[in-house]
C-alpha cells in the first residue's frame, strides 16, 4: 500500500526555520517524483516544490531561495528545508507523489503537517 | 503563471442530482488538467488526470471533459459522500497551479 506521512510541523517564530520530512512506504522515492504543497488556513492549495527522481528540483517563485527539498533515497524520505519562514507560510503542507510527465499530477498525498509563523 | 478559474464557489444541489464543474484556464494548457477532490480534515484525492482520465478506483459517476482553455468536471448523480471541495490543477506550465476550488454542499 503506498503511504506518505508527513512529520516536523509546528509553531515557529517569523524568520525561524523548519524542516518538514516525508516518508514513504509501498513505493522507493528514488524513481518517483515527490512535491510539497501547502493549504493555508481556509484557502485553496498552492504547489510549492518538486523533487525529480534524477535528483534536481524545481520552485514556485513564492519559496525559491527560501525552501530547500531534498531526499534521502536510503531512507525513502523527502524533506522541505524552510528557512526564513513568515506570517503568509502558515499552512498545512501536504507531500505528494507525482506521476505523468515531470510528475505534475499528484496521485497519492500524506495526510499533512501543520505549520504555524507567529510571535 | 496560468491562471485556473472556478467559476462556482459553491454549488448546492441534492443528492441524486447531476453536478456540473467548470474550470478555465487563462491560456491553453492542452489536455494537462486534473480534478481533486478534498473533504474536511483530509488531503486531496485525485479523481481525473489528464482531462478525462480517471484515476484509479475513481467510481464511473465521476467524469471529465475538455481541452485548451475550458474544461468540465461531472458527477452524475451525486451521492451522500460526494459532498466535497473540488480543485482543478495545471500541469502544462510552471508554477503548477491550482483553482480556488468548488464547495458541492447539500441543498
Amino acid at each position: 500500500e503506498v503511504q506518505l506521512v508527513e512529520s516536523g510541523g509546528g509553531l515557529v517564530q517569523p524568520g525561524g526555520s523548519l524542516r518538514l520530512s516525508c516518508v514513504a512506504s509501498g513505493f522507493t522515492v528514488s524513481n518517483n517524483y515527490i512535491s510539497w504543497v501547502r493549504q493555508g488556513p481556509g484557502k485553496g492549495l498552492e504547489w510549492l516544490a518538486l523533487s525529480y527522481s534524477n535528483g534536481d528540483t524545481h520552485y514556485a517563485d513564492s519559496v525559491k531561495g527560501r525552501f530547500t527539498i531534498s531526499r534521502d533515497n536510503s531512507r525513502n524520505t523527502v524533506f522541505l528545508q524552510m528557512n526564513s519562514l513568515r506570517g503568509d507560510d502558515t499552512a498545512v503542507y501536504f507531500c505528494a507523489r507525482g506521476r505523468g510527465a515531470a510528475g505534475g499530477t499528484f496521485d497519492y498525498w500524506g495526510q499533512g503537517t501543520l505549520v504555524t509563523v507567529s510571535s | 503563471e496560468i491562471v485556473l478559474t472556478q467559476s462556482a464557489a459553491s454549488l448546492s444541489l441534492s443528492p441524486g442530482e447531476r453536478a456540473t464543474l467548470s474550470c478555465r484556464a487563462s491560456q491553453s494548457i492542452s489536455s494537462y488538467l486534473a480534478w481533486y477532490q478534498q473533504k474536511p480534515g483530509q488531503a486531496p484525492r485525485l479523481l481525473i488526470y489528464d482531462a478525462s482520465n480517471r484515476a484509479t478506483d475513481i467510481p464511473a459517476r465521476f467524469s471529465g471533459s475538455g481541452s485548451g482553455t475550458d474544461f468540465t468536471l461531472t458527477i452524475s448523480t451525486l451521492e451522500p459522500e460526494d459532498f466535497a471541495v473540488y480543485y482543478c490543477q495545471q500541469r502544462s506550465n510552471w508554477p503548477w497551479t491550482f483553482g480556488q476550488g468548488t464547495k458541492v454542499e447539500i441543498k
